[in-house]
């Protein structure tokens, strides 16, 4: 069964540094998202990506974070310069067609700043 | 703006016995998608249960079954036959279906331990 992947399972960073978080969604899905869990919290949705541009971006996702889709099958969130308050578990997701709603998550990568 | 809004932050049931967890949401749209997920002590977010806001039935997937209270904007889980292997947290979650912008509006979950 196809599923979404995502590397590093966990990463740690100091303050300051650029992180980069790879995602390869489901093959043949056309959208994609980056989703954020503080330890203890919700999920919160960052960004979502359609056609090789960002379809609607949440407050959280300021200048520091990007997203890009380099090649045919990865999808990658960068922080540029990350606070100690990035430290949290993301999800990566991805969804079919318009025909098709569901949401498939990855298995996250917690991302520790220290 | 659509909020999700889960007001057990715990329950806890016993093995092969039934539980309910509820969700109510808060929306001016009529069409939309309402989930369950389920996130184990992994923390990979893994999909339940889905119901579509314009289907009448009640989603059912197995052990797992909602009630859909369109009018009371209410979405809650029932399971049955609990499981050790249920324990977990649940989130609840709303998506309006826009087809450029879909984001899952989550709620703040509610863990559940089952007991042997």
């Amino acid at each position: 069964e196809p599923e979404v992947t995502q590397t590093p399972s966990h990463q740690v960073t100091q303050m300051g540094q650029e992180v980069i978080l790879r995602c390869v969604p489901i093959s043949n899905h056309l959208y994609f998202y980056w989703y954020r869990q503080i330890l203890g919290q919700k999920v919160e949705f960052l960004v979502s990506f359609y056609n090789n541009e960002i379809s609607e971006k949440s407050e959280i996702f300021d200048d520091q974070f990007s997203v890009e889709r380099p090649d045919g099958s990865n999808f990658t969130l960068k922080i540029r310069s990350t606070k100690l308050e990035d430290s949290a578990m993301y999800f990566c997701a991805s969804s079919g067609t318009t025909l098709s709603y569901e949401q498939y998550f990855g298995p996250g990568t917690r991302l520790t700043v220290t | 703006a659509q909020t999700v809004t889960q007001s057990q932050p715990e329950m806890s049931v016993q093995e092969a016995e039934t539980v309910t967890l509820s969700c109510t949401y808060d929306t001016s749209e009529s069409d939309y998608y309402l989930f369950w997920y389920k996130q184990p002590p992994s923390r990979q977010m893994i999909l339940v249960i889905r119901q579509e806001a314009y289907k009448q039935q009640n989603a059912t997937e197995n052990r797992f079954s909602v009630n859909f209270q369109k009018a009371a904007k209410s979405f809650s889980l029932k399971i049955s036959d609990s499981q050790l292997g249920d324990a977990a947290m649940y989130f609840c979650a709303y998506r309006y279906p826009n087809y450029n912008t879909d984001k899952l509006i989550f709620g703040t979950g509610t863990r559940l331990q089952v007991f042997p």
